[in-house]
């Protein structure tokens, strides 16, 4: 059972490029959370997604930044125009529940965006 | 308002020393709290966790704490390791939304 995969591990953009970053759930897990991290610091919440529908993008930039989970596919995070200041690692997790009830978010390694 | 706050920010330790971290949180109506460590380039991943039916749960040389009244709560490592080394998060729920709000972690150095 393979764990949470993302991809790209690695991405570099120029100032208004667009950087899209993916994240494939475990099997069977069906909501999905996005968190920054910046450089020293802690993980930020970002969105909070289930098949289809966003519960929760109260972390999420309003301008620029979007994310989805389709029905068929990986989640995407969506960054348009970046800037320096989106230079991050993006972690994606997912569960199986809601996090409260069944406990663990699982993580994938990360996609660690430089804005040039 | 969801704020999860976490102390010390940094934690030297000799081996074989205990380390303690502590987190406080705002949020009365969270009930799950769990501990990640992310080593250096790695994903953060569960090492324990506490629901607040319990006031301290135990694995091996981790131990969690909860104070509910107080709201906060604590990991304890006993005897550490060189392999310890790592920064560890705190977290708690947030029960109207279900996402886990992260404390702003404490990075451990476990000197041999």
């Amino acid at each position: 059972n393979a764990g949470v995969m993302q991809n790209p591990r690695h991405l570099v953009r120029r100032r208004g490029q667009e950087a899209r970053l993916r994240c494939s759930p475990m099997k069977g897990h069906s909501h999905v959370y996005w968190y920054r991290q910046l450089p020293e610091e802690g993980l930020k919440f970002m969105v909070y997604l289930q098949k289809e529908n966003i519960i929760d993008e109260s972390g999420m930039p309003k301008e620029r930044f979007s994310a989805e989970f389709p029905k068929e596919g990986p989640s995407i995070l969506r960054i348009q125009q970046v800037v320096r200041g989106d230079s991050a690692a993006y972690f994606c997790a997912s569960s199986l529940s809601l996090a409260a009830n069944t406990g663990e978010l699982f993580f994938g390694e990360g996609s660690r965006l430089t804005v040039l | 308002g969801e704020n999860v706050e976490q102390h010390p920010s940094t934690l030297s330790v000799q081996e074989g020393d205990s380390a303690v971290i502590k987190c406080t949180y705002s949020d009365s109506a969270s009930n799950y709290f769990p501990w990640y460590k992310q080593e250096l380039g790695k994903r953060p991943q569960l090492i324990i966790d506490i629901r607040s039916n319990v006031g301290e749960k135990k694995d091996q040389r981790i131990a969690v704490t909860l104070n509910k009244t107080a709201k906060h709560f604590s990991l304890h490592i006993t005897e550490t390791q060189p392999e310890d080394s790592a920064v560890y998060f705190c977290a708690a729920d947030r029960p109207q939304g279900g996402k886990l709000i992260f404390g702003q972690g404490t990075e451990l150095s476990v000197k041999p």
